[in-house]
């Protein structure tokens, strides 16, 4: 299982976007990319999946190169609500065995 | 997307005591997931409960100590058996892409 490199801690500021930028070097073919989000004392959540280009829901954008050894995680004007830690996973889909790593805890300031 | 009650969502146990985690999930799934959580660190995956088979344990944990019941494709307990102090943690289970909201256990 591939493993996940993104940095330990990110700052912004209300209204802002951010981008959260994860590094997967071994990615396997069939692997794909998800991210979730966690608050404190709460179970993860879903944030967004995706295998090559662009994602985009009503939450966040999911930006993948061609060579997917990296993904970028984009969440546009963030409030304070989103206060949490996120966490870039590789693998199979529909949440099947996963590695988590120590995900990235943002910050977002008033 | 799917709904997981997980319960208990706190306890506080006598060591050497077991206590049971069970998670309901509000349509099926093929598979669910068990892990432990200690605050402020990342997750780490105790085991695969698989419907119809026994549990897939990863590195580090055994059946005896967890065991892990699978009965139907909505349904999954997790046992934590013997406790000790060591055993505090928070346990979380899985299934598809949602998560229940945690059990934190304190062993005294």
């Amino acid at each position: 299982l591939a493993k996940t490199t993104q940095p330990i801690s990110m700052d912004s500021y209300e209204g802002q976007e951010v981008n959260i930028t994860c590094s997967h070097n071994n990615i396997a073919t069939n692997d794909y990319i998800t991210w979730y989000q966690q608050f404190p004392s709460q179970g993860p959540r879903f944030i967004i999946q995706g295998y090559k280009t662009k994602v985009t829901n009503e939450v966040a954008s999911l930006f993948i190169p061609a060579d997917r050894k990296s993904s970028t995680l984009s969440l546009p004007r963030v409030s304070l609500s989103d206060t949490a830690v996120y966490y870039c996973l590789v693998g199979p889909p529909e949440g099947r065995k996963l590695i988590w790593g120590l995900g990235t805890s943002l910050a977002v300031n008033p | 997307s799917a709904v997981i009650s997980q319960k208990p969502s706190r306890d506080i146990c006598q060591r050497g005591t077991s206590l049971t985690i069970q998670c309901q999930v509000d349509s099926q799934v093929t598979m669910m997931f068990w892990y432990r959580q200690q605050p402020g660190q990342s997750l780490t995956l105790i085991a695969t409960a698989n419907q119809g088979s026994e549990a897939t344990y990863e590195s580090g944990f055994v059946i005896d100590k967890f065991p892990i019941s699978r009965p139907n494709l909505t349904f999954s307990t997790l046992t934590v058996s013997n406790m000790s102090p060591e055993d505090s943690s928070i346990y979380l289970c899985s299934g598809g892409y949602t998560f229940g909201s945690g059990t934190r256990l304190t062993v005294v």
